[in-house]
């Protein structure tokens, strides 16, 4: 049990729908980022809060769109998604942004697939 | 920017086997490096990490030596057994020295131990 968990595990959507990953840390942290785990490919980072602030996009298209409510909650809204963009979607979360020593304490993970 | 370059696998050893998976870096300023695992159909764990050049990490028997002259981390376990078979990621944070950053991932390095 790591503290961060993520719902829901497994999600299949077509091209044309709207859904939404949803990740919780019971961890007290005010850091949360989303990362994409491709085959093949090293984890990329897509995005990273701070107390709720987005301090971080890394290019990430804008079918993809984070949300923070408060410090324990982030979510990944999708729409209109590709094919290309089935892969393990992780959260992650630390105590804080900016201090390099600091471990992030990762989700299980959603697999999305996109038909 | 930053990289993190590892051994790809798969690597299979036998059971009791000295094991040691190679991991280089290129990274500004003085990064912390983090070695995590990946179980099937589970998320990142922390194995081990180490801020500062010449720390060792250890962790369950695996030990890694930040080494800053030759850039590498490298992950050794003495003995490994068949429930260490796993993919094992290096990785490193806080390379440019602060603000807002996540981890830089090498691509995995999958680990099989046969009985």
């Amino acid at each position: 049990e790591t503290g961060v968990t993520q719902t829901p595990r497994h999600l299949v959507m077509g091209m044309t729908n709207k859904k939404s990953l949803k990740c919780e840390q019971h961890l007290g942290h005010n850091a949360m980022y989303w990362y994409k785990q491709s085959a093949k490919k090293p984890l990329e980072l897509m995005f990273v809060y701070s107390l709720e602030e987005r301090v971080e996009n890394n290019s990430v298209p804008s079918r993809f769109s984070p949300e923070c409510p408060n410090s324990s909650h982030l979510f990944l809204h999708l729409h209109t998604l590709q094919p290309e963009d089935s892969a393990l979607y992780l959260c992650a979360s630390s105590p804080n942004t900016g201090t390099g020593a600091d471990t992030q304490y990762f989700g299980p993970g959603t697999r999305l697939t996109v038909l | 920017g930053d990289s993190v370059t590892q051994m790809e696998g798969p690597v299979t050893l036998s059971e009791e086997a000295f094991l040691t998976i190679n991991c280089t870096y290129t990274a500004t300023g003085y990064p912390s490096l983090f070695w995590y695992v990946q179980y099937p159909g589970e998320g990142l764990q922390l194995l081990l990490k180490a801020t500062k050049a010449d720390d060792k990490g250890s962790n369950k028997g695996f030990e890694a030596t930040y080494r800053k002259e030759t850039t590498s981390f490298h992950l050794e376990k003495g003995s490994v057994q068949v429930s260490d078979s796993a993919v094992y990621f290096c990785a490193l944070r806080g390379g440019s020295g602060g603000g807002a950053d996540g981890l830089t991932f090498g691509k995995g390095t999958h680990l099989i131990i046969q009985p």
